[in-house]
């Protein structure tokens, strides 16, 4: 079965520091890989999407992830971190063929970014 | 505005009731999905829809219901089969699954509280 593990559940930085959020799947076969954020009591928003192609996404916000095949990673970057930024952040599979399109989620990173 | 509703933002539900979370979407999507978070769990499917009049059962679907009666409306109700229902429900919705496979796009999200 698919699964998403964030390793880091909380992480610090300053804030004009960069940001590095862990992401490793283990599918059967390349997956499609989203990154969301999540503000407090709020729903999800999409940050950037990994479908096919250039293994280097760019999303909004100034986030980018990268898409590691040999090492099953997707992990979220940005070079200088916004005391906006401050949110939990979830790494996302879904398969490529059927499936209902149903995603499965890591338990996510909350993000604190010290002024 | 295109989006995602969910509604009301808080809901309490007494022992033994049943509580209905709606959700609608203006944006002419075929399917729609109910997650339930929890704090350090991420979120978890609990039914999805690809189409009117159809839904299945995601990974946790014990204790809950949908109707898909229209195209913009998948509400989800929460039984009193329900043993622990507090949590956060998101909605989400995407359009039909095919080559590109769409990206799914979140509600804001409705609180349930047991008393």
């Amino acid at each position: 079965a698919q699964s998403v593990t964030q390793p880091d559940i909380h992480i610090t930085v300053s804030e004009g520091a960069s940001l590095e959020l862990r992401c490793n799947y283990s599918y059967g076969a390349t997956p499609y890989l989203f990154w969301y954020v999540q503000s407090p009591g709020q729903g999800l928003q999409l940050l950037l999407k990994y479908f096919s192609g250039d293994t280097l996404v760019q999303g909004i916000k100034g986030f980018e992830a990268e898409f590691k095949r040999s090492q099953s990673t997707f992990n979220l970057r940005k070079p200088s971190v916004h005391w906006s930024d401050a949110a939990e952040y979830f790494c996302a599979v879904g398969p490529r063929s059927g499936g209902g399109n149903k995603l499965t989620f890591g338990t996510g990173t909350q993000l604190k970014v010290e002024l | 505005d295109g989006g995602i509703t969910q509604s009301p933002k808080y809901l309490f539900r007494k022992e033994g009731q049943n509580v209905t979370l709606s959700c609608e979407q203006n944006l002419n999507h075929d399917a729609m999905y109910w997650y339930r978070q929890d704090p350090g769990q991420g979120l978890r499917l609990i039914y999805y829809s690809q189409i009117v009049n159809d839904f299945q059962k995601g990974d946790i679907a014990e204790g809950y219901s949908v109707s898909r009666e229209k195209k913009e409306s998948f509400p989800l109700t929460v039984t009193s089969a329900q043993k622990n229902p507090t949590a956060f429900y998101l909605c989400a919705s995407s359009t039909k699954p095919g080559p590109t496979r769409e990206t799914q796009y979140f509600g804001p999200g409705t609180r349930l509280l047991v008393l």
